[in-house]
């Protein structure tokens, strides 16, 4: 089974601020990289595929990048509304999600 | 647009069974893979397995072989999944997703890009 390891945990930042999120696939996933964001009390949603495609309709601020086994997602321009928990998830293999991270306001 | 609808919260007693289901609608419901996720609590997500509703083709997870059963009825658009003997550790969020082909490779990969509102699955006495 393909293992994926997710930094950090967690997450505090300021609005308008930069975050990086990491997922370390235990071997080369090919780009089979997706990755989630889950709100409070809602079923996680679609921001990225293919390590670096944005889903429709997913604002531009955030991107994806990676290959192999080390990938990451990058929020620009941090808002109000990207406090959420952040998952990553292999596909090239069945499937495996990350540990997950919780981004929060500072 | 695209919906998963699915079934409501069960509360149910250790060694029991429970079936839930996911109506999906907006789209031709036999041509994607229907796969199942859970949430135990403030946890994260763990793929439980994936049924193909034109042919009744499954896959699962090692860990969930035994513990859920996954079926379609196409004439309704539904996918359900039975969990068996159930355990505290059964207590969690259960999701429907639609599977969303990626042949980056030219073979099948699939991601997740709908899911159902979640089922609250409690196992108690």
């Amino acid at each position: 089974d393909i293992q994926m390891t997710q930094s950090p945990a967690s997450l505090s930042a300021s609005l308008g601020e930069t975050v990086t999120i990491e997922c370390r696939a235990s071997e080369d996933i090919y780009n089979g990289l997706a990755w989630y964001q889950q709100k409070p009390g809602k079923s996680p949603q679609l921001l990225i595929y293919n390590a670096n495609s944005l889903h429709t309709g997913v604002p531009s601020r955030f991107s994806g990048s990676g290959s192999g086994t080390q990938y990451s997602l990058k929020i620009n321009s941090l808002q109000s509304e990207d406090v959420a928990s952040y998952f990553c998830q292999q596909y090239y293999n069945y499937r495996t999600f990350g540990g997950g991270t919780k981004l929060e306001l500072k | 647009q695209v919906k998963l609808l699915q079934s409501g919260a069960a509360l149910v007693k250790p060694g029991a069974s429970v079936k839930m289901s996911c109506k999906a609608s907006g789209y031709t419901f036999t041509d994607y893979w229907v796969s199942w996720v859970k949430q135990s609590h403030g946890k994260s997500l763990e793929w439980i397995g994936e049924i193909y509703p034109n042919s009744g083709a499954t896959n699962f997870n090692e860990k969930f072989k035994g513990k859920a059963t996954l079926t379609v009825d196409k004439s309704t658009s539904t996918a359900y999944m039975e969990l068996s003997r159930l355990t505290s550790e059964d207590s969690a969020i259960y999701y429907c997703t639609r599977g969303q082909p990626d042949y980056y490779d030219g073979y099948y990969h699939a991601y997740f890009d709908y899911w159902g509102q979640g089922v609250m699955v409690t196992v108690s006495s």
